[in-house]
């Protein structure tokens, strides 16, 4: 089992350009969340869903947005890209019994 | 307000010494308390989980307790390696009726010298 995966690694956008961060998993959990970790801080929630056609926003939600067709992925969507939003990202699923967060590799971010 | 507060943020030792990373939390209601490694670079990994009926709970070199009348825990690390240089995150998850979303703590990084 592949787990969470997160594409692309690395990406480096100009200011006011718009991308997508792919996220897939293969662990048929519900819960999916995408958080952003800007250098030497904690993780912030971004936007999170709770199950398909189910999304809601977290903490930081401004100049995202995401979308939840299906189990399996929950790709978020940056548009007309800041400087504000150079961070890693990382996408997470939360197993429903046990509530333990299964994280992808993260996607480094970077806006010039 | 629900909150996790880790100390100390910083902590430098060296190899082979014993360390201990401390987590108080105000989340209620009270379902979980998990800690989380995160290398440098890569995406947090569950260390080891703490329910409200479990004090001491040991995983190799890690143990973790838990005091949920205090709404205390800790991470202690024995002999410590180079690879455990790191961030420890606590997370805290709420009950039957709580949020889906697990509570934060930013992490206290751990530098292990030679």
């Amino acid at each position: 089992n592949a787990g969470v995966t997160q594409t692309p690694k690395f990406r480096i956008l100009k200011i006011g350009q718009s991308m997508t961060l792919q996220c897939t998993q293969d662990m048929n959990h519900n819960y999916m969340y995408w958080y952003r970790q800007d250098p030497g801080m904690g993780l912030k929630l971004i936007y999170y869903s709770v199950g398909a056609g189910i999304t809601d926003k977290g903490e930081v939600p401004n100049g995202y947005n995401v979308s939840r067709s299906t189990t399996e992925d929950f790709p978020l969507r940056l548009e007309l890209a800041a400087p504000s939003q150079t961070s890693v990202y990382f996408c997470a699923t939360k197993a429903g019994e046990t509530g333990e967060l299964f994280f992808g590799e993260g996607s480094r971010l970077t806006v010039l | 307000k629900n909150q996790v507060e880790q100390s100390p943020q910083s902590l430098i030792i060296l190899e082979g010494k014993n360390c201990t990373l401390q987590c108080n939390y105000t989340v209620s209601p009270f379902s979980n308390l998990r800690w989380y490694k995160q290398d440098t670079g890569r995406g947090p990994v569950s260390l080891t989980i703490m329910t409200f009926s479990e004090n001491t709970k040991s995983n190799g070199r890690y143990t973790a307790t838990l005091d949920a009348d205090t709404k205390q825990s800790s991470l202690h690390i024995t002999a410590s390696q180079l690879s455990d240089s790191a961030s420890y995150i606590c997370v805290v998850s709420r009950g039957s009726g709580g949020s889906y979303i697990p509570t934060f703590g930013r992490g206290t990084s751990l530098i292990v010298h030679p």
